[in-house]
């Protein structure tokens, strides 16, 4: 399974545009990336599923460039209900299952 | 539509004593039924997965053992906890290229 590195923490102010970027070198072909949004004591709740390209729904964007070794989560406008942890995962569908890393601590100040 | 039930909420158990966590899935069949433990401030670690009624596939050696009785049933257990087995217990199911997770089960171990 590929493993995805992301950056331990981030601040930002309610109303900026949020980005977080995750490395995840050894991707292969059968591989989606998914980003997932948790809050303490609560299991992780879906927020974005891509295989190259641009992705959007009604919460946010991500980012995938061609060689797919990368993505970035884009979070439009936080508000200070978005502070969570926030993972990058690579789910291989061959095998039907996923790694997740340590996540991103994404601190949103008034 | 789907919904992912465990219990219990929250376990304080001794060391050496016996476990068992229950997870049941509705409205689906046949799920790809997981189960996770997320140690405090890490990500989320998969221990057991299971593909059908009675197919266990272990990730991490360790005290723990899982079972599947019925399709949309996935129990966690162990003979006699360790300290190190507290933590936040996750189970999930798959739909596709994407994971559900229950509301978890908080595990203390003293």
């Amino acid at each position: 399974l590929a493993k995805t590195t992301q950056p331990i923490s981030m601040d930002s102010y309610e109303g900026q545009e949020v980005n977080i970027t995750c490395s995840h070198n050894n991707i292969a072909t059968n591989d989606y990336i998914t980003w997932y949004q948790q809050f303490p004591s609560q299991g992780p709740r879906f927020i974005i599923q891509g295989y190259k390209t641009k992705v959007t729904n009604e919460v946010a964007s991500l980012f995938i460039p061609a060689d797919r070794k990368s993505s970035t989560l884009s979070l439009p406008r936080v508000s200070l209900s978005d502070t969570a942890v926030y993972y990058c995962l690579v789910f291989n569908t061959n095998a039907g299952k996923s790694t997740f890393g340590d996540g991103t601590t994404l601190t949103v100040k008034p | 539509s789907q919904t992912i039930h465990q219990w219990p909420a929250t376990l304080v158990q001794p060391v050496g004593s016996p476990l068992s966590l229950e997870c049941t899935v509705e409205g689906t069949s046949n799920p790809n039924l997981y189960w996770y433990r997320q140690a405090a401030g890490r990500g989320l670690q998969l221990l057991f997965y299971s593909v059908g009624i009675g197919q266990i596939s272990s990730e991490v050696p360790q005290n723990l053992s899982a079972s599947r009785p019925q399709d949309r049933q996935f129990i966690l257990s162990s003979k006699k906890l360790l300290l190190s087995d507290s933590g936040f217990y996750l189970c999930a199911w798959r739909a596709e290229n994407e994971q559900f997770f229950g509301p978890g089960t908080r595990l203390t171990v003293l």
